[in-house]
């Protein structure tokens, strides 16, 4: 079965300190993973997706298939990257595609 | 065309009593999802549709849910004889199938509390 495990519920770092929010997954196909972020009374929305590699607001996220990890990083955090943070993987198999499984969340307080 | 939106936002209910929750999605999204997450819990998936087919149903969903999406548009879920477990939030969200890689719209959410 599926998992995404993200083991920190809570993590503080300063602001212009590095942050690393950890995910990992256990999937027997090929994964596809995403980060989400829910900020302050505001919806559920899309950060980034592995596929894309890409940058959102200074945040990045690798895929490492030996580790089973996609963590999320950015080199220097800023007050408004508070919020809750989900890793997400997809279910591409059968008829479960379009189907997501996220982990349980970390919230990140970036203090000034 | 303003997102994905939930009706109502919040919902009070006495036990035993049976509830409906209305979703409309991003209007050219063909798959439209429920999920209920609790407090300190991720989205859970309960259910999902491709145009007005249900394609799954999650192993949470006991017999007391049902959901439905008549036209393929708009989406409802009704919870009948509702129990205190029930309280979480209820998450809509609609994606186009074939583009996950875009991800999924969510909605707001309506917060269930049994009382």
């Amino acid at each position: 079965a599926q998992r995404v495990t993200q083991p920190e519920k809570l993590l503080s770092v300063f602001k212009g300190a590095p942050v690393e929010l950890k995910c990992n997954y256990s999937y027997s196909g090929s994964p596809e993973l995403f980060w989400y972020v829910q900020y302050s009374r505001q919806r559920l929305q899309l950060l980034l997706r592995h596929i894309s590699r890409e940058s959102i607001k200074g945040f990045t996220a690798d895929l490492n298939k030996g580790e089973t990890s996609f963590h999320l990083k950015k080199p220097f955090a800023q007050e408004e990257d508070s919020a809750m943070y989900y890793c997400a993987l997809h279910n591409a198999g059968g008829t479960s595609y379009g189907k997501l499984t996220f982990g349980q969340g970390t919230i990140l307080t970036v203090h000034p | 065309d303003t997102g994905v939106s939930q009706d109502p936002r919040h919902k009070i209910t006495k036990r035993g009593q049976n509830v409906t929750f209305r979703c409309d999605p991003i209007s050219e999204h063909n798959r439209l999802y429920w999920y209920r997450q609790t407090l300190g819990q991720g989205p859970e998936f309960l259910t999902y549709f491709q145009n007005e087919a249900q394609l799954e149903k999650s192993r949470l969903l006991s017999d007391r849910f049902s959901a439905e999406r008549p036209k393929g548009s708009f989406s409802t879920l009704e919870i009948q004889r509702t129990e205190q477990g029930d309280s979480a939030m209820y998450l809509c969200a609609s994606s186009l199938m074939g583009v996950i890689d875009y991800g999924y719209t969510f909605g707001s959410g309506t917060r269930l509390t049994v009382v």
